[in-house]
């Protein structure tokens, strides 16, 4: 069955802590993003990348990181320096950049 | 800055009423998509619509987007209680920008 995986589903982190969560996908898809969704909320783009080795800065980029080393995996790392990092982290990957998105079950991140 | 607008951001119906959400943007967009969230889950993408004034449908659901290509409209004929979710908008940006921009959601509860 071809998805998109995102772990873990649940993460609970220190203030201060780096956190990377993962995302794979193995639809083959040359584009990948992440979004962030606060409670009642639409979704904010963090970042993207339209094919391997390559990645752009989204609406709100400030405080994480990504990479694009293999076309399957495009990891976000929350870092200390995120002044709000609670949130729902949602992983998506479309054929083309803007084509039809097709979203991961989500990372809820609880930073305390 | 360029924005999606979805109104109403939250519906309450009877099952079998119907309900319609309306999307608007301040320019012109290339295509629009819809994607559906179930309470606790991920966006699912729903349709995707390209041509102004086109008209497509899904079983009860109908979406327009307008002559224009500023604005669309998802109507759903007689909700049933598995209607039950947010209904988002998205919108490509026309021109070299090409960005999808997600509109702030409506959120449609169903009592049965």
């Amino acid at each position: 069955d071809g998805g998109i995986t995102q772990s873990p589903k649940y993460l609970f982190r220190k203030e201060g802590q780096n956190v990377t969560l993962s995302c794979e996908q193995n639809l083959n898809h040359d584009a990948m993003y992440w979004y962030r969704q606060d409670p009642g909320q639409g979704l904010r783009l963090i970042y993207y990348s339209q094919i391997v080795n390559d990645f752009q800065k989204g609406d709100i980029a400030e405080g994480y990181s990504v990479s694009r080393e293999k076309k399957e995996s495009f990891p976000l790392t929350v870092t200390s320096a995120q002044k709000n990092p609670t949130a729902f982290y949602l992983c998506a990957s479309s054929n083309t950049y803007n084509s039809p998105l097709h979203f991961g079950n989500g990372t809820r991140l609880t930073v305390t | 800055g360029q924005q999606v607008m979805q109104i109403p951001q939250y519906q309450h119906v009877q099952e079998g009423e119907d309900f319609t959400t309306y999307c608007n943007s301040s320019t012109t967009l290339s295509n629009i998509q819809w994607y559906k969230q179930r309470p606790g889950g991920h966006p699912v993408f729903l349709i995707q619509l390209v041509k102004s004034g086109e008209v497509k449908k899904q079983k009860r659901l109908t979406f327009q987007f307008g002559e224009a290509k500023k604005n669309s409209s998802l109507h759903i004929t007689a909700t049933q209680t598995t209607d039950v979710g947010t209904y988002f908008c998205a919108g490509t940006l026309g021109g070299a920008t090409n960005k999808l921009i997600f509109g702030t959601g409506t959120l449609l509860a169903v009592q049965p």
